[in-house]
């Protein structure tokens, strides 16, 4: 079985830009989560989504924003595109519930100049 | 606030020995448990979950949990300098909520 999939791998954007990442999940896996990944920071939450619902948001401002297809796979969205953004963006798919088991895919890592 | 305390490390165990490293919660309801491990460079996999009280082993992997002091672990034995990485311990609450995570112990197996 496929894991989880994650375009594009690498983006490099400037300041005030906008940019759009997307998820693929295992098939059959219906929870898609997004993360950020910041050295010394960990992994913050940022949202889940589950049958094209948003269920659950992290302590992120509104320019961070995603979405969820009829066949599970989600794209996260950053606009106005800060320094502080540049990171490594994780997404995580589970069958049903953001408790049980996540696999995470390889990420994208964004660098904003 | 819900939070997840791991030591960040680094830790230093030479290979062959037995790597402890551990994980406390806040949250008593908490019902779930993960244990990733990150590389450098690349994004976490998981090693291990764990849902009750007591041991679960998985090859050279022992993970312990323990409700009632609101604490998880993972003993790694036999330690290979592949070993080397980040460890993250996870958990998850009510349904409904996300999974939280620790900031990571970095391991250091030397040989």
């Amino acid at each position: 079985k496929a894991g989880v999939t994650q375009t594009p791998r690498y983006l490099i954007k400037t300041r005030g830009q906008q940019v759009t990442l997307s998820c693929s999940p295992i098939s059959g896996h219906r929870s898609v989560s997004w993360y950020q990944q910041t050295p010394g920071q960990g992994l913050q939450f940022l949202f889940e989504y589950f049958s094209e619902t948003q269920r659950n948001k992290g302590n992120f401002p509104g320019r961070f924003s995603g979405r969820q297809f009829s066949n599970s796979r989600s794209e996260m969205n950053v606009s106005t595109l800060e320094l502080g953004d540049s990171a490594l963006y994780l997404c995580a798919s589970s069958l049903a519930t953001a408790q049980e088991t996540q696999y995470f895919g390889p990420g994208t890592r964004l660098l904003v100049l | 606030q819900k939070e997840v305390e791991q030591n960040s490390g680094p830790l230093s165990v030479p290979e062959g020995a037995i790597a402890s490293l551990n994980c406390t919660y806040s949250d008593r309801g908490s019902q779930s448990f993960f244990w990733y491990r990150q590389y450098s460079g690349k994004s976490p996999e998981l090693i291990m979950s764990i849902y009750s009280n007591g041991d679960k082993e998985d090859g050279r992997f022992t993970a312990q949990l323990n409700k009632a002091s609101q604490y998880v672990s993972l003993l790694i034995r036999d330690s290979q300098p592949s070993d080397s990485a980040t460890y993250l311990c996870a958990v998850g609450s009510q349904a409904g909520t996300a999974l939280i995570f620790g900031k990571g112990t970095t391991l250091s197996v030397s040989s």
